[in-house]
């Protein structure tokens, strides 16, 4: 079955930018819109932005200045870029598949906690 | 930005019992309401997509019902396993942003 499985550094300095990698396997990345969300501890989630195969994206407005999302159909990942981090990004970060197109996310990664620290 | 109420932020009850959450939209989402389960240090998990759908694999204990602007997530009867955070989510048409409501925790009681 499909599976989705966050990278990259677990610790990020403030003014400096966040890079995640969402690696897809057992099945094709293709087809599908793709999210990123996190969720600071204790807290709600928010999402962050899509982006579909084709490499089209949307992005949440109160983020979208410093969001920059990317896709390699050759190696089945999607790429996160946040810009500019402060503590306020301080979060888990989820990768998910959006089945419909509409925001039904049916998988998720586990997660994984990135904190904003000098 | 369309804003997602949910209620109550607490339930407090006992397995076997049955547990009615809400979920308010600041203006129509049509159908395109979804609901998810999350446990502590988990992913969220999808229950409900298209307001009333179960997902693959979630017990018909689970069911949602509305349209427009308010919804109802039920669990006609509580299993231990059925104690986490609820949250629902929506996506506008245009321009296609994503919001979640702010969870509600269905507790023992």
């Amino acid at each position: 079955q499909v599976q989705l499985q966050e990278s990259g550094p677990g610790l990020v300095k403030p003014s400096e930018t966040l890079s995640l990698t969402c690696t897809v396997s057992g099945g094709s990345i293709s087809s599908y819109y793709w999210s990123w969300i996190r969720q600071p501890a204790g807290k709600g989630l928010e999402w962050i932005g899509r982006i579909y195969t084709s490499g089209s994206t949307n992005y949440n407005p109160s983020l979208k200045s410093r969001v920059t999302m990317s896709v390699d159909t050759s190696k089945n990942q999607f790429s996160l870029k946040l810009s500019s981090v402060t503590a306020a990004d301080t979060a888990v970060y989820y990768c998910a598949r959006d089945l419909s197109g509409y925001g039904d996310y049916d998988i998720w990664g586990q997660g994984t906690l990135v904190t904003v620290s000098s | 930005e369309i804003v997602l109420t949910q209620s109550p932020a607490t339930l407090s009850l006992s397995p076997g019992e049955r547990a009615t959450l809400s979920c308010r939209a600041s203006q129509s989402v049509s159908s395109y309401l979804a609901w998810y389960q999350q446990k502590p240090g988990q992913a969220p998990r999808l229950l409900i997509y298209d307001a009333s759908n179960r997902a693959t694999g979630i017990p018909a204990r689970f069911s949602g019902s509305g349209s427009g602007t308010d919804f109802t997530l039920t669990i006609s009867s509580l299993e231990p396993e059925d104690f986490a955070v609820y949250y629902c989510q929506q996506r506008s048409n245009w321009p296609p942003v994503v919001t979640f409501g702010q969870g509600t925790k269905v507790e023992i009681k």
